[in-house]
């Protein structure tokens, strides 16, 4: 059985911060990992997924993750914050099946 | 790019009427998803199907049934709506392969029933 934990459904940072966004997975086997981002009214876009090839992933708007393996974590970073980037996010696992796994989402406000 | 295109952005139904979601993706993928989406409750799967005319139960398939009768397209059918079902329904697509790929979504329909 595979599981996803997001730590924090609301994080809050000032505009020009770290972002921060926590995902600790479970999975018998190694697992394929995904970040998405979902605007307000619109469907999840994928930002950036992790097939065993590279441990730090960069994805798309200058978001990247790293993978640990002693951790069982895939946290999503951002050096600075934009307003742009407020919207849910939701990190999710693949064991090798047909089916994705996703976290309970974290909702990212940025302030000005 | 994968364009999945649902069919309403909004739509709106009365309880015990019969509703189709419709599904439409343009890269020839083998999979396609079903979830509905809740606040606090994430993203939850409804069915899947892996190819034309197979579907496979998600998590929570109770009250509700899928048509794939083309590559295409992929429906979701609420037999009898109920108030429950109110909701956020997001269509993903994905080719079949072991688990790499991502899925694709839809910019999703909101569905009220009153």
């Amino acid at each position: 059985a595979q599981s996803v934990t997001q730590l924090g459904s609301h994080v809050s940072v000032s505009e020009g911060a770290l972002v921060l966004l926590r995902c600790n997975y479970s999975s018998s086997v190694p697992p394929y990992l995904f970040w998405y981002v979902q605007y307000p009214n619109q469907g999840l876009q994928l930002l950036l997924k992790y097939t065993s090839a590279a441990t730090l992933v960069k994805g798309i708007n200058g978001f990247e993750a790293e993978f640990k393996k002693s951790e069982t974590s895939f946290h999503l970073t951002k050096p600075s914050a934009h307003m742009s980037d407020a919207a849910e996010y939701f990190c999710a696992v693949n064991n090798a099946g047909n089916m994705l796994t996703f976290g309970g989402g974290t909702r990212l406000m940025v302030k000005p | 790019d994968v364009k999945v295109t649902q069919s309403s952005r909004y739509l709106v139904k009365r309880t015990g009427e019969k509703v189709f979601l419709e599904c439409v993706q343009d890269m020839d993928h083998e999979n396609m998803f079903w979830y509905r989406q809740d606040p606090g409750l994430g993203l939850r799967l409804i069915y899947f199907s892996y190819d034309v005319k197979m579907k496979e139960k998600g998590d929570i398939p109770e009250g509700y049934s899928v048509s794939r009768e083309k590559k295409e397209r992929f429906s979701l059918i609420l037999e009898s709506a109920s108030t429950n079902q109110t909701s956020m329904y997001l269509c993903a697509s994905s080719l079949l392969t072991g688990g790499s790929q991502p899925q694709h979504f839809g910019d999703g329909t909101r569905l009220s029933i009153l």
